[in-house]
């Protein structure tokens, strides 16, 4: 099974801050990386699939790179609504593991 | 709008069985793969199981095979997972989600329904 490793676990930042979260792969899984945000008491939303492309809606400060084995889940100039939880995903194959979730929180 | 509707979560003693559902509205059904991930108290995201659109191909993680069956229903518009054999550790909110045609991202989540298994 692919493992996905996300860093840091936890980070604090203050509104209008840029943060980058990691997420590492314990093998190749080309683009099939996607990204989700999930605030307390709700169902998880998309953010961002095939690595890089934003799903509808989603506000242009956030931003993912990466393929291969190492992501990176960027937003710019983070915004009160930002702090949640984020976690990453792989689709390349069964099973569809998810990272370990890295909190938002507020400085 | 597209929308996914859980029910059927409760309580169940260690052993019991539990039949979760989820109704789907607003998009072709039948049209889509569809998974469960289940989320225990506090802690993240687990995927529990996928089907294809037809129920032709179904796949589990290893933590529930031989215990939960998925299955739909395309003319009800509705998913289930059927769960037996509950153990302590199968405690969790679990949530239907639509896998999309981009990369299989689960782009349309439920609410989620909790399951507590406990004496």
């Amino acid at each position: 099974d692919i493992q996905m490793t996300q860093s840091p676990s936890s980070l604090s930042a203050s509104v209008g801050d840029r943060v980058s979260i990691t997420c590492r792969a314990s093998q190749s899984i080309s683009s099939y990386l996607i990204w989700y945000q999930q605030k307390p008491g709700k169902a998880p939303k998309l953010l961002i699939y095939a690595a890089s492309t934003l799903h509808s809606g989603v506000p242009s400060r956030f931003s993912g790179s990466g393929s291969g084995t190492d992501f990176t889940l960027t937003i710019n100039t983070l915004q009160p609504e930002d702090f949640a939880i984020y976690y990453c995903q792989h689709t390349y194959n069964i099973p569809f593991t998810f990272g370990g979730g890295t909190k938002v929180e507020i400085k | 709008e597209e929308q996914l509707l859980e029910s059927g979560g409760g309580l169940v003693q260690p052993g019991g069985s539990l039949t979760l559902s989820c109704s789907a509205s607003g998009f072709t059904f039948s049209s889509y793969a569809m998974s469960w991930v289940r989320q225990a108290p506090g802690k993240g995201l687990e995927w529990v199981s996928a089907i294809s659109g037809s129920g032709g191909s179904t796949f589990y993680a290893d933590s529930v095979k031989g215990r939960f069956t998925i299955s739909r229903d395309n003319s009800k518009n509705t998913l289930y997972l059927r769960m037996n054999s509950l153990r302590v550790e199968d405690t969790a909110t679990y949530f239907c989600a639509k896998q999309g045609y981009l990369k299989d991202a689960f782009d349309l989540w439920g609410q989620g329904t909790l399951v507590t298994v406990s004496s």
